[in-house]
C-alpha cells in the first residue's frame, strides 16, 4: 500500500523558516517525480513544487521561488521542503504528492501557521 | 501560467441526479487534465486523468470528456457518498494549475 506521510509542520513567525518531510512507502520511491501541493485554509489547490525522480529537473510556482527549497533523498525514501523567509500567505496544508503528471498518490497533509 | 476557470461554483443536486462541471482553460492543453475529488479534511483522490481515463477502483458513473480548453466532468447517478468538492488540473506545462473548485451539495 502506497503511504505519503508528513511531518514539520507548525506555527512559525513572519520571516521565519520550516522544513517538511515527507516519507515515502510501499512503492519504488527513487522511480517516481514527487511535488508539493498546498492548500490555505477554506482556500483551493495550488501546487507548490515539483522535482523529478533523479533530482535533476525542479519547479517551483511564482509564488515561492528564491523562499523555499524542494529535495529528495532515496536512501530514506524522503522528500522535503525548506522554507524560508515565510509569510502570513504561505498559511496552508502542505500534501506531499506523487506522479509525473497529474496526482496519483497524496499524503494527508501537514499544516504550516505563519503568525505573529 | 494557465488559468483554469471552473464552473459553476457549487451545485445543488440530489440523489440520483446527473451533474455536470466545466473546467476551462486559458489556453489549449491537449488532453492533459485531471480531476479531483476532495472530503473536508481529506486528501484529493484522483477521478480521471488525461481528460477521460478513468482512475482505477473509481466508479464508472464518473466520467470525464473534452479536449483543448474545454472539459467536463460528469457524475450519473449522483450518490451520497458524492457530495465533495471537484477540481480540475492542467499538466500541459508547468507550473501545474488547478481550478477554483466545485462543491457538490445536497438539495
Amino acid at each position: 500500500e502506497v503511504q505519503l506521510v508528513e511531518s514539520g509542520g507548525n506555527l512559525v513567525q513572519p520571516g521565519g523558516s520550516l522544513r517538511l518531510s515527507c516519507a515515502a512507502s510501499g512503492f519504488t520511491f527513487s522511480s517516481y517525480s514527487m511535488s508539493w501541493v498546498r492548500q490555505a485554509p477554506g482556500k483551493g489547490l495550488e501546487w507548490v513544487s515539483y522535482i523529478s525522480s533523479s533530482g535533476s529537473t525542479i519547479h517551483y510556482a511564482d509564488s515561492v521561488k528564491g523562499r523555499f527549497t524542494i529535495s529528495r533523498d532515496k536512501a530514506k525514501n524522503s522528500l522535503y521542503l525548506q522554507m524560508n523567509s515565510l509569510r502570513a500567505e504561505d498559511t496552508a496544508v502542505y500534501y506531499c504528492a506523487s506522479g509525473y503528471s497529474y496526482i496519483d498518490y497524496w499524503g494527508q497533509g501537514t499544516l504550516v501557521t505563519v503568525s505573529s | 501560467d494557465i488559468q483554469m476557470t471552473q464552473s459553476p461554483s457549487t451545485l445543488s443536486a440530489s440523489v440520483g441526479d446527473r451533474v455536470t462541471i466545466t473546467c476551462r482553460a486559458s489556453q489549449t492543453i491537449s488532453s492533459w487534465l485531471a480531476w479531483y475529488q476532495q472530503k473536508p479534511g481529506k486528501a484529493p483522490k484522483l477521478l480521471i486523468y488525461k481528460a477521460s481515463s478513468l482512475e482505477s477502483g473509481v466508479p464508472s458513473r464518473f466520467s470525464g470528456s473534452g479536449s483543448g480548453t474545454e472539459f467536463t466532468l460528469t457524475i450519473s447517478n449522483l450518490q451520497p457518498d458524492d457530495f465533495a468538492t471537484y477540481y480540475c488540473q492542467q499538466y500541459n506545462s508547468y507550473s501545474w494549475t488547478f481550478g477554483q473548485g466545485t462543491k457538490v451539495e445536497i438539495k
